[in-house]
């Protein structure tokens, strides 16, 4: 049963520290997705990756926030500095097919709380 | 503005009794639309999308949804409820075809009572 990896699975730190976040999409697939889950904005895309490709990254604040694929087995999201605001759940979710139409599958998540 | 509103953030109804959440869309032309279920400290999982065709749409764990283009809904509905369905339910839209823009609701949480 193919499933999507994160880890960690929970993270606290400390305002001001960096947090990598990786997502282990399932083989095969060729699109991933990063969302944030907060109580306040619900679901929210922060990017979109298609064949390795960033294709839109927009929902992300550009000066602290960054997501790279180095390999189609993984996917990655950093935060630097990490700040109060940015606690939340962290999802990444992956998929295959035309876009648009493509089923997502998600990962169980990375809670994140920084102090 | 695209949107998809859920009315209802929470619900409860009786084991047994039938089901039926509600999702609107603000989007000028055909959406494609999906519904997808959140277990407690779990990711989303796809119940059932619409792209096109027959406006009634079977999904797994016995959920269906219907495409009302005259309203601009996609409700979900079940008509035997489980306890097991307790859960945050997800109504989203895709911006069309080739598009990744997908806009999720805000999530109607569900109560089984026994």
């Amino acid at each position: 049963d193919a499933r999507v990896t994160q880890t960690p699975r929970h993270k606290v730190t400390e305002m001001g520290q960096e947090v990598t976040m990786r997502c282990q999409p399932i083989l095969g697939h060729n699109t991933v997705f990063w969302y944030r889950q907060t109580m306040m904005q619900g679901l929210e895309l922060l990017a979109y990756f298609r064949n390795r490709a960033p294709l839109d990254d927009s929902g992300m604040p550009k000066d602290r926030f960054s997501a790279e694929m180095p390999d189609a087995t993984l996917a990655t999201l950093k935060i630097q500095p990490s700040e109060p605001r940015d606690s939340a759940v962290y999802f990444c979710a992956s998929g295959l097919g035309w876009a648009g139409q493509e089923t997502q599958y998600f990962g169980p998540g990375t809670r994140l709380l920084v102090l | 503005a695209q949107s998809v509103t859920q009315p209802d953030i929470h619900i409860t109804v009786s084991e047994g009794a039938s089901l039926e959440l509600r999702c609107n869309y603000s989007y000028g032309a055909t959406p494609y639309l999906f519904w997808y279920v959140q277990s407690p400290g779990q990711g989303l999982q796809l119940l059932l999308k619409y792209f096109s065709g027959d406006t009634l749409v079977q999904g797994i764990k016995g959920f269906e949804a219907e495409f009302k283009r005259s309203q601009s809904s996609f409700n979900l509905r079940k008509p035997s409820v489980h306890w097991s369905d307790a859960a945050e339910y997800f109504c989203a839209v895709a911006l069309g075809s080739g598009t990744y823009k997908y806009i999720f609701g805000t999530g109607t949480r569900l109560k089984v009572l026994a």
